[in-house]
């Protein structure tokens, strides 16, 4: 199985950089993905790491270290509509998918 | 949420009932899952369906059971409900690719659910 961690909540104002750190500890790990919730509304996918470095999708990046099993995920130039949860997702080599708690960021204007 | 349908969206529930929460897909992915979400606990698999068929247990699947007759189609089923099972549920499905780690799961809009 596996377990992951990330912290419950951070807050930030308008045009801030974030960073959400994930670790893991696993069997079988593959791969770290990130998910984003608003509110009352479904996880959505932001990102996907399989190798160490660093995935870059516009205002959002995302880190993985297969070796520290630490990943973390980045939000630049913070925007009110990014205030949502987030999560860390560990897959595993069936494909599989197990996430984290979810780290609730909010934006202040 | 395009392309995967939860139904219902809401159902209140006495203890010992029965319920199917049902997931339809029209977008021919190969894998469906069922997850439930509890405050401050993530998203835990309940079960999952790596093809029309077959069904395989998750994190939390007791109290639950499944069926993946078609392969758009995939049932949850509560024999008899309890308060612990209050809580959002939601179905993914995800497009099985050759490359096994890039599983990209899209989500239903959720089915929240209430026992008392």
């Amino acid at each position: 199985g596996q377990s992951l961690e990330q912290p419950s909540e951070v807050t930030a104002v308008e045009g801030a950089i974030v960073q959400i750190n994930c670790t893991y500890q696993t069997s079988g790990f593959y791969g770290l993905s990130w998910y984003q919730q608003h509110d009352g509304g479904a996880p959505t996918f932001l990102s996907y790491n399989a190798l160490d470095g660093l995935e870059e999708t516009g205002r959002f990046s995302s880190f993985l270290s297969r070796s520290d099993s630490y990943g973390y995920l980045l939000l630049q130039e913070l925007q009110m509509k990014d205030s949502a949860s987030y999560f860390c997702a560990a897959t595993d080599s069936w494909g599989k998918l197990q996430f984290g708690a979810g780290t609730q960021v909010v934006v202040t204007p | 949420n395009a392309g995967v349908t939860q139904t219902p969206k809401f159902r209140v529930l006495k203890t010992g009932q029965s319920m199917t929460l049902q997931c339809a897909q029209d977008m021919n992915h190969n894998s469906m899952y069922w997850y439930r979400q509890d405050p401050g606990m993530g998203l835990r698999l309940i079960y999952y369906s790596a093809s029309e068929g077959t069904t395989d247990k998750g994190e939390v699947p007791n109290g639950y059971n499944v069926s993946r007759l078609k392969k758009q189609n995939f049932l949850l089923g509560l024999e008899s409900a309890a308060p612990s099972q209050t809580s959002v549920y939601f179905c993914a499905i995800s497009e099985s690719t050759a490359r096994a780690g890039a599983n990209v799961l899209t989500f239903g809009a959720g089915s929240r659910l209430t026992v008392l």
